[in-house]
């Protein structure tokens, strides 16, 4: 049972344009979702998070917007550019149970 | 800082053999965790390690065995390799406060073939 789910699998865009990746959560405990980048032969990296008492945060380019009523987070990138030409993990933990429960990534790609 | 650093970066394996994975962290993390990526998929949590001496089951501990003796190390051992076992695998260290988010720090991973 996918607790975390990203239900598009890849996505393309426009350089400048903006990006926007979704993901669901079925578990009300969750109380942090955390963003994290991947590269091709690299480890995930850490890109942002929201915690739960919150609706929007903001890093730079990156927004991450949740939805507690609706269990949906998006996460914004404008303006998007070839460098963010990744996989991207949504991931969230509940309570002092620090295991992250990942989703399936989506994969995306800015077009020059 | 060299971070979370894993090795070998790439094995293959025949049927029937063992081998370990090493992975060491320099940032005085108390928490490790091995990961496994199967393509297409997300990363599952193979076992982890909240401190030296402790080591607890992830969703996915069957064909595994982990140890943690120091608080930098966190070999993963697999004793009769299967095909199953092909993936892709990432061992990762955090230190999660309370309160806060648990941001884990991911090494480059080890590409394991069984054949």
């Amino acid at each position: 049972d996918q607790q975390v789910k990203q239900n598009s699998p890849s996505l393309s865009v426009q350089e400048g344009r903006i990006s926007i990746l979704n993901c669901d959560y079925t578990n009300s405990m969750f109380d942090y979702f955390l963003w994290y980048k991947k590269y091709p032969a690299e480890g995930p990296t850490f890109l942002i998070s929201i915690s739960s008492i919150k609706d929007k945060n903001e890093d730079g380019r990156f927004t991450v917007f949740l939805n507690k009523s609706a269990k949906h987070l998006s996460l914004h990138i404008v303006p998007s550019q070839p460098g963010d030409s990744a996989v991207y993990f949504c991931a969230a933990s509940a309570g002092n149970n620090r295991k992250l429960i990942w989703g399936l990534g989506t994969s995306l790609a800015v077009n020059p | 800082n060299a971070g979370v650093t894993q090795t070998p970066k790439f094995r293959i394996l025949k049927i029937g053999q063992s081998m370990t994975l090493q992975c060491a962290q320099d940032m005085n993390h108390n928490y490790m965790y091995w990961y496994r990526q199967d393509p297409g998929m997300g990363l599952k949590l193979i076992y982890y390690s909240v401190g030296a001496g402790i080591t607890d089951k992830g969703e996915v501990p069957n064909g595994y065995n982990v140890s943690r003796s120091t608080t930098e190390d966190f070999p993963l051992r697999l004793e009769l390799a299967a095909p199953s076992q092909t993936s892709v695998y990432f061992c990762a260290s955090s230190y999660p406060l309370a309160g806060a988010y648990n941001e884990q720090f991911f090494g480059p991973g080890t590409r394991l073939t069984v054949l």
